[in-house]
């Protein structure tokens, strides 16, 4: 069974506060980590893919880094607005490219 | 809009019953991912059709099953349905490494 694991669970921030959380995946037979972002009422939407060791993508505020040798992914939001408060799910892609989720991390931006 | 669609939006049913939840991926797309999010569990895995065929299965149960179709499509069926069934049943086309959700199905089993 993988497991995907996200912390913290829950993260409220004020406005303007730079914020990132992490997602922990096991390191063999990896193929890709994803990062989507969820708002209550919609449908999971992408964010970012990474496949390679020291992978970091960016758009706009958010940015997110990845380390296969070790397992770990973090995403970052820089002065967090409120319309980012969402839940983020990362998921763990192997070579049979299915996701496999974590819980996520519920993100509340306070104005 | 991801491009995905998925019918209905929403289905109320009774226990016993059986459904049909229906996806179309993006145009050029050829795999399909089924996904279940019910309350206390994440999203699941629940299996994937390449091109028609079945290629990999997840955590579905045996009263669940799916196709593709020629024209690409998916359908999930789901029969004998219990209250533990009610979930937000998502599908999702990839294209790339990237996997594009629907807007999803709310199932409501009572």
């Amino acid at each position: 069974i993988l497991n995907v694991e996200q912390s913290p669970q829950s993260l409220h921030v004020q406005e303007g506060d730079s914020t990132n959380f992490t997602c922990s995946f096991p390191s063999s037979n990896f193929y890709a980590l994803h990062w989507y972002r969820w708002e209550t009422a919609k449908s999971p939407e992408a964010l970012f893919v990474m496949t390679l060791n020291g992978d970091e993508k960016k758009k706009g505020r958010i940015s997110a880094t990845l380390n296969t040798k070790e397992g770990y992914s973090y995403l970052y939001i820089k002065g967090s607005q409120p319309e980012d408060s969402a839940t983020y799910l990362c998921a763990f892609s192997g070579s049979a490219r299915q996701l496999t989720f974590g819980s996520g991390t519920q993100l509340t931006v306070l104005p | 809009d991801s491009g995905v669609t998925q019918t209905p939006k929403h289905l109320i049913t009774a226990t016993g019953q059986r459904v049909t939840l229906r996806c179309s991926p993006r145009s050029g797309d050829l795999s399909v991912y089924w996904y279940q999010q019910s309350l206390d569990q994440g999203l699941q895995f629940l299996i994937q059709y390449y091109n028609g065929e079945e290629r990999a299965k997840g955590n579905i149960l045996e009263r669940f099953s799916a196709q593709q179709f020629p024209d690409l499509h998916s359908e999930l069926n789901l029969s004998s349905l219990e209250l533990g069934d009610s979930a937000l049943y998502f599908c999702a086309s990839r294209g790339g490494n990237e996997q594009f959700f629907g807007p999803g199905t709310r199932l409501t089993v009572l």
